[in-house]
């Protein structure tokens, strides 16, 4: 059974950094692409990124391209989003997705971990 | 603003059936295929249909998926109170190289 647990949110203040982290366990890690999907307090979900299975290829949205980097480590099982300069805006719900053909077919979410950027 | 154009709610009551549209202009709706997630009040999204119109194993038959050159849309019949909940679809859009969301269709069950 696939679990994917984030961890590392907070309250930070704008211009700060923080590391997210999402533990991947019940399915082959190191074959599977990834996603981070955020989603502010009562809007809709907004994409972030997406790496490649082996960490060569990652693509950003353009509301974080510059400022966030999303890495993995397949050793560890272990899914990280770098955000850096953060603002009041990035406040939201991240989530780690699992890909599974397509991609934009995210078959399986974690439960989240809440980001607040305020002074 | 989204290439992806969802009503922001819907409404119908038990055992109905009910549409939920994603569009786009023909020049900006995805070719690629289309996805539909359901988020249940205060939960985590899951993946309903995908590929336009499949169901991943533990989804009611009763979601059903269809996709023309310029719309989407996810239909739910025999609808169950616990079918309320927002509905977004997304797909790849290789024009911007990003995942595209639509803005959300809540829906409310009567």
């Amino acid at each position: 059974q696939v679990h994917l647990v984030e961890s590392g949110g907070g309250v930070v203040q704008p211009g700060s950094s923080l590391r997210l982290s999402c533990a991947a366990s019940g399915f082959s890690f190191s074959d599977s692409g990834m996603h981070w999907v955020r989603q502010s307090p009562g809007k809709g979900l907004e994409w972030v990124a997406v790496i490649s299975y082996s960490g060569g290829d990652k693509n950003y949205g353009a509301s974080v391209k510059g400022r966030f980097t999303i890495s993995r480590d397949n050793s560890r099982n272990t899914l990280y989003l770098h955000l850096s300069g953060l603002r009041p805006e990035d406040t939201a719900m991240y989530y780690c997705a699992k890909r599974s053909g397509s991609l934009a077919t995210l078959d399986s979410w974690g439960q989240g971990t809440l980001v607040t950027v305020s002074s | 603003q989204s290439v992806l154009t969802q009503a922001p709610s819907a409404s119908g009551t038990p055992g109905q059936r009910v549409t939920i549209s994603c569009s786009g202009s023909s020049s900006r709706f995805p070719l690629n295929t289309v996805n539909w997630y359901q988020q249940l009040p205060g939960t985590a999204p899951r993946l309903l249909i995908y590929d336009n119109n499949q169901r991943p194993s533990g989804v009611p038959d009763r979601f059903s998926g269809s996709k023309s050159a310029t719309s989407a849309s996810l239909a739910i019949s025999g609808l169950q109170p616990e079918d309320e909940a927002e509905y977004f679809c997304a797909a790849w859009d290789d024009s911007l190289n990003a995942l595209v969301f639509g803005g959300g269709t809540k829906l409310t069950v009567l």
